[in-house]
């Protein structure tokens, strides 16, 4: 078990940009997530997925957001054309399906200049 | 829609002392439970969880949590503080019958004070 993982853990870049990141799951769990933490809040949810398939997306996730997970492995989070308000931490969960735990990477944090 | 509220965005106590933070959630069905900690830089981190089982919850680190229906509570305890507690903690819940998906209260920074 080697745990979530998410790449890259920081990231600077200039408003407009467009940035993706990725997370892989822990190996044999289908279902995946991804929250965004900002500075003294919880986190909050912006979508799953179950395998392959997105089943939920919040309204948080604005038309600039897009997440993927083809092969129901790995999964990358696009932002295009950030702005400022995107700056925060994205945090990536897996689980399975049943099992009320979801085990957290340890976040990508986005700075938006 | 669910919602988690934690007291207290901030609590001190001294090492050794009793620590008590709180949450409280609203729904008419109980949800499942969850405590996370997050240290600084550091994603979360699973503490206990409350399903349907036993009222008290066991967790790591000597942490323990007990969920009181009639008062829509989940408050988290732990006995003797520890200088290795300072973080943050997050209640959060999943409703039943949903997505799994978990929606978290604003958290409880905790302080140690030596």
């Amino acid at each position: 078990d080697t745990g979530v993982s998410q790449d890259p853990r920081h990231k600077i870049t200039k408003r407009g940009q467009n940035v993706t990141f990725r997370c892989d799951p822990i190996s044999e769990h289908n279902r995946l997530y991804w929250y965004r933490q900002t500075l003294g809040q919880g986190p909050e949810f912006l979508t799953y997925f179950q395998n392959e398939a997105q089943l939920e997306k919040s309204r948080l996730l604005s038309d600039r957001f897009s997440a993927e997970r083809p092969k129901g492995s790995f999964s990358t989070l696009e932002i295009q054309r950030t702005e400022q308000g995107d700056s925060a931490m994205y945090l990536c969960a897996s689980g399975r399906d049943g099992v009320m735990e979801q085990f957290f990477g340890p976040g990508t944090r986005l700075t938006v200049l | 829609a669910q919602s988690v509220t934690q007291l207290g965005s901030h609590v001190s106590v001294s090492e050794g002392a009793l620590v008590l933070l709180r949450c409280n959630y609203s729904s008419s069905v109980p949800p499942y439970l969850f405590w996370y900690v997050q240290y600084p830089n550091q994603g979360l981190q699973l503490l206990l969880k409350y399903t349907s089982a036993a009222t008290l919850v066991k967790g790591i680190n000597g942490f323990e949590a007990e969920f009181k229906k009639s008062e829509t509570s989940f408050h988290l305890t732990k006995p003797s503080a520890h200088m290795s507690d300072a973080a943050e903690y997050f209640c959060a819940v999943i409703e039943r019958n949903g997505n799994e998906k978990l929606t978290f209260g604003t958290g409880t920074r905790l302080t140690i004070i030596p």
